[in-house]
């Protein structure tokens, strides 16, 4: 069975532009969730989606939004890039509802210069 | 309180060792739990879930769950250089299903 696919897997974007992220579930998950690692950080949770609506969000500014295809595939878009926004972002996807664990994709590294 | 918690470590144990590894959590985390590791600059990987009180072991390592105390811990028999890395614990909240990652215990095993 194929894993959760992140694409890309590296990004280099410039301040105040904008960036999608996308992130395929292992087939048969419904529930995605997106979280923001900085280096030493632990895992911050943006946002997760589940049957295409958003269930649980995390404390990001507007800047940082999502949303999920009727296939559960998701994306994750961020606009006006902030240097600090610098981060590996990870996509874990579950089947959702029943108690099971998440599985995680294996990221994609954003570098803002 | 943090509704899952962990001690940032590092925990340092030598090679062959038992290293033993902690995660209290709230009411508001249901009962089910998550070991996950993670190695420096990788993503998260699902070591083991358990689910009743408890323990439940899978190789060398061993989860356990003790509802009453509130807390979950992983103990890793025979440590290894190999089994460095960041240990995270995860449970889910009751009624939304948000996964709630603590922090993180850094674990170095020494040769």
């Amino acid at each position: 069975k194929a894993g959760v696919t992140q694409t890309p897997r590296y990004l280099i974007k410039t301040r105040g532009q904008q960036v999608t992220l996308s992130c395929s579930p292992i087939s048969g998950h419904r529930s995605v969730s997106w979280y923001q690692q900085t280096p030493g950080q632990g895992l911050q949770f943006l946002f997760e989606y589940f049957s295409e609506t958003q269930r649980n969000k995390g404390n990001f500014p507007g800047r940082f939004s999502g949303r999920q295809f009727s296939n559960s595939r998701s994306e994750m878009n961020v606009s006006t890039l902030e240097l600090g926004d610098s981060a590996l972002y990870l996509c874990a996807s579950s089947v959702g509802g029943d108690g099971q664990p998440q599985h995680f994709g294996d990221g994609t590294r954003l570098s803002i210069l | 309180q943090k509704e899952v918690e962990q001690n940032s470590g590092p925990l340092s144990v030598p090679e062959g060792a038992i290293a033993s590894l902690n995660c209290t959590y709230s009411d508001r985390v249901s009962q089910s739990f998550f070991w996950y590791r993670q190695y420096s600059g990788k993503s998260p990987e699902l070591i083991m879930s358990i689910y009743s009180n408890g323990d439940k072991e899978d190789g060398r390592f061993t989860a356990q769950l003790n509802k009453a105390s509130q807390y979950v811990s992983l103990l890793i028999r025979d440590s290894q250089p190999s089994d460095s890395a960041t240990y995270l614990c995860a449970g889910i909240t009751s009624g939304t299903y948000k996964y709630i990652f603590g922090t993180g215990t850094r674990l170095k095993v020494l040769a």
